[in-house]
């Protein structure tokens, strides 16, 4: 059975551009959470959606939204990028319990 | 909001000996999880936890979720080079609502 795939594994971007990252969860996931990870902040919580909805929303500006499609799999965006985004941003895809993760995203902001 | 912190952030041990992280949350906990993630790699998910005082094994590795359901901890008997990683464990808040916080993680060293 496929994990959870996310896309691109790498990217990098210009301040002040915007950048869409996506994630496939494992077939029958319907939940999927993003989770920003960073050195000096550890694993944050970005948002989770459940069945198209968003379900929950972390501590991030309004440049960071998403959202998820019929077919569960979802995509986030980050808008008017500054350095400060640079990190490895991680999807995950739960039925009940346990979270499974894609192998992120790492985006550098320069 | 919910806060969850691990103890130590850092431990280094010589191969064979044992380990343990602490995890604490400032709110009770529907159930907690624990997570490794090894270097370069992704959070892999180990066991999730859900009554109050419970005790589950998985070979070396012996996980408690406190009383109050607001602690956890991880053991690890007779640690392996392949022990090596970041342990985070995650709280799963009480209503109806699946937001996953997770702790600030220890990781873990292991010399041969």
């Amino acid at each position: 059975k496929a994990g959870v795939t996310q896309t691109p594994r790498y990217l990098i971007k210009t301040r002040g551009q915007q950048v869409t990252l996506s994630c496939s969860p494992i077939s029958g996931h319907r939940s999927v959470s993003w989770y920003q990870q960073t050195p000096g902040q550890g694993l944050q919580f970005l948002f989770e959606y459940f069945s198209e909805t968003q379900r929950n929303k972390g501590n991030f500006p309004g440049r960071f939204s998403g959202r998820q499609f019929s077919n569960s799999r979802s995509e986030m965006n980050v808008s008017t990028l500054e350095l400060g985004d640079s990190a490895l941003y991680l999807c995950a895809s739960s039925l009940a319990g346990g979270y499974t993760f894609g192998s992120g995203t790492r985006l550098t902001v320069v | 909001g919910q806060q969850v912190m691990q103890i130590p952030q850092y431990q280094h041990v010589q191969e064979g000996e044992d380990f343990t992280t602490y995890c604490n949350s400032s709110t009770t906990l529907s159930n907690i999880q624990w997570y490794k993630q090894r270097p370069g790699g992704h959070p892999v998910f180990l066991i999730q936890l859900v009554k109050s005082g419970e005790v589950k094994k998985q070979k070396r590795l012996t996980f408690q979720f406190g009383e109050a359901k607001k602690n956890s901890s991880l053991h690890i008997t007779a640690t392996q080079t392949t022990d090596v990683g970041t342990y985070f464990c995650a709280g799963v808040g009480g209503g109806a609502t699946n937001k996953l916080i997770f702790g600030t993680g220890t990781l873990l060293a292991v010399q041969p």
